[in-house]
């Protein structure tokens, strides 16, 4: 079946200006993360949700981040403002037990 | 806190010669451990896992790792390397103290496979 979706796959944005980055999961999959990838890092976590709640949105670095997923399904991450320490590969997972992740093939934000 | 140690960042083998990449992690209870690799411009893709069970785990492409808790570690292995093995691979370990069962991900080691 389709896995992960993610769109953009590549975003170029001028600093100051806002991006909407989009996630499909895999269908009936109740948890999704974002995790934010620098260059030469690991990925790291931003926020989680089960179905529509967003239960833990302790890694998302600012304000000027904001994640929904308002009917369980695909997810929006938005960053306001955007500044050049946001660039980065910004890659979702869906998971059906939370025991195992399938991850997007991830958004590349490169900001000017 | 639990975490995760990857020693080598670069690692280099020649074709047909064992792959070792080493993974320690930090953990005050029985932690889920994951290997994924990614190959450029994609995302991760998962080569194996631990949750409970059999301590060696065996995955996909050859590749295998062994869940030793008195060493903390969860080294990946593969007898014989395939140039196809070039890539990043990162350890993972689940989050099971807060109940999120989000990943740490250790900072990756890119594996060269010389001809």
């Amino acid at each position: 079946g389709a896995g992960v979706s993610q769109s953009p796959r590549y975003k170029v944005a001028k600093r100051g200006q806002d991006v909407a980055l989009r996630c499909d999961p895999i269908s009936g999959h109740v948890s999704l993360f974002w995790y934010q990838q620098a260059l030469g890092q690991g990925p790291e976590f931003l926020t989680y949700f089960q179905n529509e709640a967003q239960l833990d949105k302790s890694g998302l670095p600012s304000d000027r981040f904001f994640a929904e997923r308002p009917e369980g399904s695909v997810s929006t991450l938005k960053i306001q403002r955007t500044q050049q320490e946001d660039s980065a590969v910004y890659l979702c997972a869906s998971s059906a037990d939370r025991k195992e992740q399938f991850f997007g093939p991830g958004t590349r934000l490169t900001v000017l | 806190a639990q975490s995760v140690t990857q020693l080598g960042s670069h690692v280099s083998v020649s074709e047909g010669a064992l792959v070792l990449l080493r993974c320690n992690y930090s953990s005050s209870v029985p932690p889920y451990l994951f290997w994924y690799v990614q190959y450029p411009n994609q995302g991760l893709q998962l080569l194996l896992k631990y949750t409970t069970g059999a301590t060696l785990v065996k995955g996909i492409n050859g590749f295998e790792a062994e869940f030793k808790k008195s060493e903390t570690s969860f080294h990946l292995t593969k007898p014989s390397a395939h140039m196809s093995d070039a890539a990043e691979y990162f350890c993972a370990v689940s989050d099971t103290i807060a109940g999120t069962y989000k990943y740490i991900f250790g900072t990756g080691t890119r594996l060269k496979v010389l001809a």
